[in-house]
């Protein structure tokens, strides 16, 4: 019953490096979601994905690129981190009906230095 | 534009009394989707409650229950006889139905006291 998976857990990364955050779900949702999480600023949407193949902006795009190569991973990629990019970030799924919950996985807290 | 507002940074409350958490949200969209998440110190995200916006009456689920105040654009949740284990970070989000993004707020910090 593994639900929302995403690796790794933890990461350091120096200024400039490039690294690919990986989640995967396994309850078949049709929408998958991206935020980071930081200090009085709550969870921010960075991208979205309302199905295989399709992505949109969220709130605080730049300097990610996500895919969504199938109906169960999301990928999330930082190309060149900054120390900005300091972050937790969560992985969400959710089945796009009214009235159903979103998922999320147990968080990667990523450190730029 | 899709908008999320928890104005209550931290707040206190006796064991065993009840609380409200704020929330207020701005969207065009008709169709929306309301919902509050609890994280514990543990970092997990734990959905509490829903309330969609051509729901009739406020959702309660167990202790939780949501004032939904259309007019107001308000979706306070109403934690009741809180409890020790109730002590976490409490977020509210809204999903609109046009554009599919669900969106969330600051966060408010919630510390019981016992």
């Amino acid at each position: 019953n593994a639900g929302v998976t995403q690796t790794p857990k933890f990461q350091v990364l120096k200024t400039g490096q490039s690294m690919t955050l990986q989640c995967a779900q396994d309850m078949n949702h049709n929408s998958m979601y991206w935020y980071r999480q930081d200090p009085g600023m709550g969870l921010r949407l960075i991208y979205y994905s309302a199905s295989e193949g399709t992505t949109d902006k969220g709130e605080v795009p730049n300097g990610y690129n996500v895919s969504r190569l199938n109906k169960r991973e999301f990928s999330l990629r930082l190309e060149s981190a900054a120390p900005s990019q300091t972050s937790v970030y969560f992985c969400a799924s959710r089945f796009d009906q009214a009235g159903t919950e979103a998922f999320f996985g147990q968080g990667t807290r990523l450190t730029v230095v | 534009a899709q908008k999320i507002t928890q104005t209550q940074p931290g707040m206190f409350v006796q064991e065993k009394e009840a609380v409200t958490l704020d929330c207020t949200y701005d969207t065009s969209d008709p169709s929306y989707g309301l919902f509050w998440y609890k994280q514990p110190s543990s970092g997990e995200m734990i959905f509490l409650i829903y309330q969609g916006s051509y729901d009739q009456q406020n959702a309660t689920e167990g202790r939780y229950s949501l004032n939904f105040q259309k007019a107001r654009k308000s979706a306070n949740l109403v934690i009741s006889a809180s409890q020790l284990g109730d002590s976490a970070m409490y977020f509210c989000a809204m999903r609109e139905r046009n554009t599919g993004k669900l969106i969330f707020g600051q966060g408010t910090t919630l510390q019981v006291k016992p």
